[in-house]
């Protein structure tokens, strides 16, 4: 079965200061990853996706991530924060098949101090 | 381009008590899924519809149920409404059911407060 664990249910960081959000996934096949971000009172946003291309994938806003299989690991970066990031961050990975699920992490809060 | 729309934007229902939420899809998306975000959580699925047809159900109570329309629109209705069915329900979009790369579009939601 899939599963994703978000390591930190919340991190705090000075603006100018890299992010470092960190997910590990189970899943018994190749899975598809994402990377979430919901802003208070407002949907959530795709920020990236791994879909077994490339390892490193660049989203919006300056994120990235990096698809790391022996480690089985997700874990969203930004190589400086702004006030702005801050927000609620979920890592996901799709289920997929004829389903096509998404299956959430808890969610990290990211505090974002000036 | 509109994106995903939910209706009501906020809803406050009693217990016992019935409630439909709307969905309508970016206009081409022909499949549609629902989660309930419980405070403090991530989302969780409920339900995929995809050209009318439920594809996956999630582990929710038979007191929820679904359905999608020929215009791809969706309602969630939940029955004999608990407590603990207070949740932001957010609606998602997407070109397909499944496939190698499953990106979907979600709605600002629906917060339901059951007093």
């Amino acid at each position: 079965a899939q599963s994703v664990t978000q390591l930190d249910s919340h991190v705090s960081v000075s603006e100018g200061t890299p992010v470092l959000l960190r997910c590990n996934y189970s899943s018994s096949y190749s899975p598809s990853l994402f990377w979430y971000v919901q802003h208070p009172n407002k949907g959530l946003q795709l920020l990236l996706k791994y879909t077994s291309a490339a390892t490193l994938v660049k989203g919006i806003n300056g994120f990235e991530a990096e698809f790391k299989k022996s480690e089985t690991s997700f874990h969203l970066t930004k190589p400086s924060a702004h006030m702005s990031d801050a927000a609620e961050y979920f890592c996901v990975v799709s289920v997929g098949g004829s389903q096509g699920n998404l299956i959430f992490g808890k969610g990290t809060k990211l505090s974002v101090k000036p | 381009d509109a994106g995903v729309t939910q209706s009501p934007t906020h809803l406050i229902k009693t217990r016992g008590q019935h409630v439909t939420l709307r969905c309508s899809p970016i206009s081409g998306h022909k499949s549609v899924s629902w989660y309930q975000q419980v405070l403090g959580q991530g989302p969780q699925f409920i339900f995929q519809y995809y050209e009318k047809e439920e594809r996956g159900r999630g582990n929710f109570p038979d007191r929820f149920s679904a359905r999608q329309f020929p215009n791809y629109s969706s309602e969630l209705n939940v029955n004999a409404l608990l407590l603990g069915d207070s949740a932001l329900y957010l609606c998602a979009s997407s070109l397909a059911s499944g496939g190698f790369s499953y990106e979907q579009y979600f709605g600002p939601g629906t917060r339901l407060t059951v007093t």
